[in-house]
């Protein structure tokens, strides 16, 4: 049972590139997300999404973009990297359930942008 | 403005002694709230977690103690041990918020042989 599963792990891009980072999970969970860790700064979602075709901003949506054509697949999509987006990033998933449970988080990818 | 606040940012304990986390928000709206550990290069990993209509929660070793009067939970962890190093993050949530947590900046907790 691999559970929440990121590709890469690591990435180093160029000011203006652009990259696709891909989570995907084997648990059958309806919610996914997107976070971003920063040094002392917790982690800070960036998108979510409730089910297979919908997705959501949460608190820093702005450079990017996120798909969920797939229920156990969520992409985040950078169109033009920036220095400002280097940092830790986490998928994680979760059941949807009338109250909130705890999500399972990916081993994250570090991404550098020069 | 932060509205989950872990004002320690590190914390050293000598092993078999009481390890104290401590998490203040700010937002009364939030109801539930996690506990998450985290080791270096994995992910976050579920600890434990409480509902506002409870002031105990405990799971082993690990109890976490909320005062909603006072908008502060903390993290005890009895005895310590050395596996137990890691950033510890508060999170919180509430139902209209649907199921997206607010996340703390962490706590490193160093626990010494």
């Amino acid at each position: 049972n691999a559970g929440v599963t990121q590709t890469p792990k690591f990435r180093v891009l160029k000011t203006g590139q652009s990259m696709t980072l891909l989570c995907a999970q084997d648990m059958n969970h309806e919610y996914m997300y997107w976070y971003r860790q920063d040094p002392g700064m917790g982690l800070r979602l960036i998108h979510y999404s409730v089910g297979e075709g919908t997705t959501a901003k949460g608190e820093v949506p702005d450079g990017y973009n996120v798909s969920r054509l797939k229920k156990q697949n969520f992409l985040l999509g950078l169109e033009s990297a920036a220095p400002s987006q280097t940092s830790v990033y986490f998928c994680a998933s979760s059941f949807q359930t009338g109250r909130v449970p705890e999500a399972f988080f990916g081993q994250g990818t570090r991404l550098t942008v020069v | 403005d932060q509205q989950v606040k872990q004002n320690s940012p590190s914390l050293s304990v000598q092993e078999g002694r009481i390890s104290i986390l401590n998490c203040d928000y700010t937002n009364s709206m939030f109801d539930y709230f996690l506990w998450y550990k985290k080791y270096p290069a994995e992910g976050p990993t579920f600890l434990i977690s409480i509902s506002s209509i409870k002031d105990k929660n405990e799971d082993g070793r690990f109890t976490v103690f909320l005062n909603k009067s006072a908008k502060h939970l903390s993290l005890h962890i009895v005895p310590s041990q050395p596996g137990d190093s890691a950033v510890y993050f508060c999170a919180a949530s509430a139902l209209s918020y649907g199921q997206n947590f607010v996340f703390g900046p962490g706590t490193r907790l160093s626990v010494l042989p």
